[in-house]
């Protein structure tokens, strides 16, 4: 697609149900990054993926938290057993090839906003 | 890892150049400055990156210093679409090029009518 796709764009859970958070990267971008951003706060880097592998996964804050990734396409961040602290905006981003991005950085969706009630 | 500092907030007026200072005095030789922004409700967008030399886009200017401690980007005539969160994030190498970004808490610019 012409950009990074995430959904839903807002989803609102009951404490300790779980949620999964959806990522569609640009076509061909092979590495795909999740970041959460809590409100008025900066983006915390959570996982990175180069192709369906996840080379770097220590943002990720509890083993609640995991993601997987598929066909070096779409990938899913599921957090199980949600509590009122998740609450934030997941944020996806996506770039070409680790050359590549010297010259082109990531390009981010517009994230979900997760709220735990 | 290189940190960075920035101010937490500064305005500027329509039509007037912006300067958002960042301080990054412990970068080290191979590690590049990027800048991001972020309008509200909206993810970050990426700006403009430079390593050692002075860099301009159709977005922006980036002024790095000869030590590379600190650098300024610069727009050149701000408007109203152009408040938003600043980021200045030095990119980490790690051996297995994951090329992780930082995000610090940025600056908030707001330009004024």
């Amino acid at each position: 697609g012409a950009g990074v796709s995430q959904s839903p764009s807002n989803k609102v859970t009951e404490k300790g149900k779980d949620v999964e958070l959806r990522c569609d990267p640009i076509s061909g971008h092979t590495a795909l990054y999740w970041y959460r951003q809590r409100l008025g706060q900066g983006l915390e880097f959570l996982i990175y993926f180069q192709g369906n592998s996840a080379p770097d996964k220590s943002g990720l804050p509890s083993d609640r938290f995991s993601a997987e990734r598929t066909g070096e396409s779409v990938s899913t961040l599921t957090i199980q057993r949600t509590q009122q602290e998740d609450s934030a905006v997941y944020l996806c981003a996506s770039s070409l090839n680790r050359q590549l991005i010297f010259n082109y950085g990531y390009t981010f969706g517009s994230g979900t906003r997760l709220t735990v009630v | 890892d290189a940190k960075t500092t920035q101010p937490t907030s500064m305005d500027c007026a329509e039509g007037r150049a912006a300067n958002l200072p960042c301080n990054h005095s412990t970068i080290s030789g191979n590690e590049y400055v990027y800048w991001y922004r972020q309008i509200h409700s909206q993810g970050p967008q990426y700006i403009i990156h430079g390593l050692k030399n002075n860099e301009t886009n159709e977005m922006a200017s980036l002024i790095i210093t000869e030590d590379r401690k600190s650098s300024t980007l610069i727009l050149p005539h701000a408007t109203l679409r152009d408040t938003a969160v600043y980021y200045c994030i030095v990119r980490l190498n790690r051996m297995d090029s994951s090329y992780k970004l930082i995000f610090g808490s940025g600056t908030r610019l707001l330009v004024r009518p």
